[in-house]
């Protein structure tokens, strides 16, 4: 079968670093990909990791680590706008590629 | 401007009325997919498309339809949408399938 597992709620203070992890179990793993939801909108694209190691695009980071089967997406310097919901998702490749989604970690932000 | 576009936004419809839900982007991506959106179960993959005239069923797929006729459309077609059809739906389409780009979401619901 096939699962990720990434926390409900993670709740941090503006300015702080904030960590959203995500373990998952899935045959012919591609990559891990991360998506950022505001309440009301649209999934948009952060990152994608192929290859092992630390991906940076500004605040945001990402982790990968194949042999753990584990990611982690790192936000720095958090903003009140940072206060959304966060995905990481898989992509597999057998015959054809899929994407699947973890259920989302909600993340609150507070002044 | 480069985006994803949905048709209807929003839809309240009865149980067994045929219904068709358009996506269209001017990216020129040629992998499309289409994902439903539930409380508490994150995004799940419906049906995806490589190319024009290739699709292949996601992790839900029963009770839908898609088609590929051209590259840059990519419509749900419900036959007869039941009330476990409710949901949020978004479309999304990609260059590799690595970084998608969402829809703004139709909200359908089936009385």
């Amino acid at each position: 079968g096939q699962s990720l597992e990434q926390p409900s709620e993670v709740t941090a203070v503006e300015g702080a670093i904030v960590q959203i992890n995500c373990t998952y179990q899935t045959s012919g793993f591609y990559g891990l990909s991360w998506y950022q939801q505001h309440d009301g909108g649209a999934p948009t694209f952060l990152s994608y990791n192929a290859l092992d190691g630390l991906e940076e695009t500004g605040r945001f980071s990402s982790f990968l680590s194949r042999s753990d089967s584990y990611g982690y997406l790192l936000l720095q310097e958090l903003q009140m706008k940072d206060s959304a919901s966060y995905f990481c998702a898989v992509a597999r490749m057998d015959s054809s590629y899929k994407l699947i989604f973890g259920s989302g970690t909600r993340l609150l932000v507070r002044p | 401007e480069a985006q994803v576009t949905q048709n209807p936004r929003y839809l309240i419809t009865v149980t067994g009325k045929k219904l068709t839900v358009t996506c269209s982007q001017n990216m020129n991506h040629e992998y499309m997919s289409w994902y439903r959106q539930d409380p508490g179960l994150g995004l799940r993959q419906i049906y995806y498309s490589m190319n024009v005239e290739v699709t292949d069923k996601g992790d839900v797929p029963e009770g839908y339809k898609v088609s590929r006729k051209e590259k840059r459309n990519f419509p749900l077609i419900l036959e007869s949408p039941s009330p476990n059809q409710t949901s949020l739906y978004f479309c999304a389409s990609s260059r590799t399938g690595n970084e998608q780009y969402f829809g703004p979401g139709t909200r359908l619901t089936v009385t």
